[in-house]
């Protein structure tokens, strides 16, 4: 079945620090790949998305390059700042049929002034 | 600016009553889910709905849970009877799945509905 690992928080950087959060997946055929983003109290938020190999996803500053070869997926951002400070999850669904989106466990990022 | 309400957004209940939790999707959007998220499990799938026909509600207790979605712009997840076990947030999720795997558009998540059942 699919799944989705991620590394385990939390994660705890000084401001303009770099950051990577290791994603790896394991799915059938050729999935779309996601990262959303869950502050205090809130929902999820889409990130970024990549939907086939070598795509890369970028927004806000973060970036994440679809590695069909390696099936990683890894959030990146050069500069984090204190309202980064977050969970993030990395995510997956099937590129037809059954599309629900399979979550990894979410990584907490703090940032620190 | 189209977002996915959910209400309520905070409930607290005796074990053995009845909850109701409702989803007003994404004007548009042709996908519902609905996910649990607790803190030793993460972020589950309950059930998933496709022009409102259930297409996978494998991840809920079926014995106690209930998911159906009435008409286009209303969802509702019933828990009856609650434990303590249900204890959790409950998001909801809309999107638009189209045929072609390039438009495999992401899900809009609703802000959650925290359950305490006591």
């Amino acid at each position: 079945g699919n799944s989705v690992t991620q590394m385990e928080g939390p994660v705890t950087l000084s401001e303009e620090a770099f950051l990577t959060i290791n994603c790896t997946y394991t799915a059938t055929g050729y999935p779309s790949l996601f990262w959303y983003v869950q502050y205090p109290g809130e929902g999820l938020q889409l990130l970024l998305k990549a939907t086939k190999a070598d795509d890369k996803g970028s927004n806000k500053g973060f970036e994440a390059t679809y590695r069909k070869e390696t099936t990683s997926f890894h959030l990146e951002k050069g500069s984090v700042q204190v309202s980064d400070s977050a969970v993030y999850f990395c995510a997956l669904s099937r590129s037809a049929g059954r599309r629900a989106l399979t979550f990894g466990s979410g990584t907490r990022l703090q940032v620190q002034p | 600016d189209a977002r996915v309400t959910q209400t309520p957004r905070h409930k607290v209940t005796e074990m053995g009553q009845e909850v109701t939790m409702r989803c007003q999707p994404i004007l548009g959007h042709n996908t519902v889910f609905w996910y649990r998220q607790t803190m030793m499990q993460g972020l589950e799938l309950l059930a998933y709905f496709r022009n409102r026909a259930p297409l996978d509600d494998s991840g809920m207790p079926k014995d106690r849970f209930s998911a159906e979605m009435p008409d286009a712009t209303l969802a509702t997840l019933k828990i009856q009877p609650s434990e303590p076990r249900d204890s959790a947030v409950y998001f909801c999720a809309s999107g638009l799945v189209l045929g072609s795997p390039d438009r495999n558009t992401e899900a809009f998540f609703g802000q959650g509905t925290r359950l305490t059942v006591v």
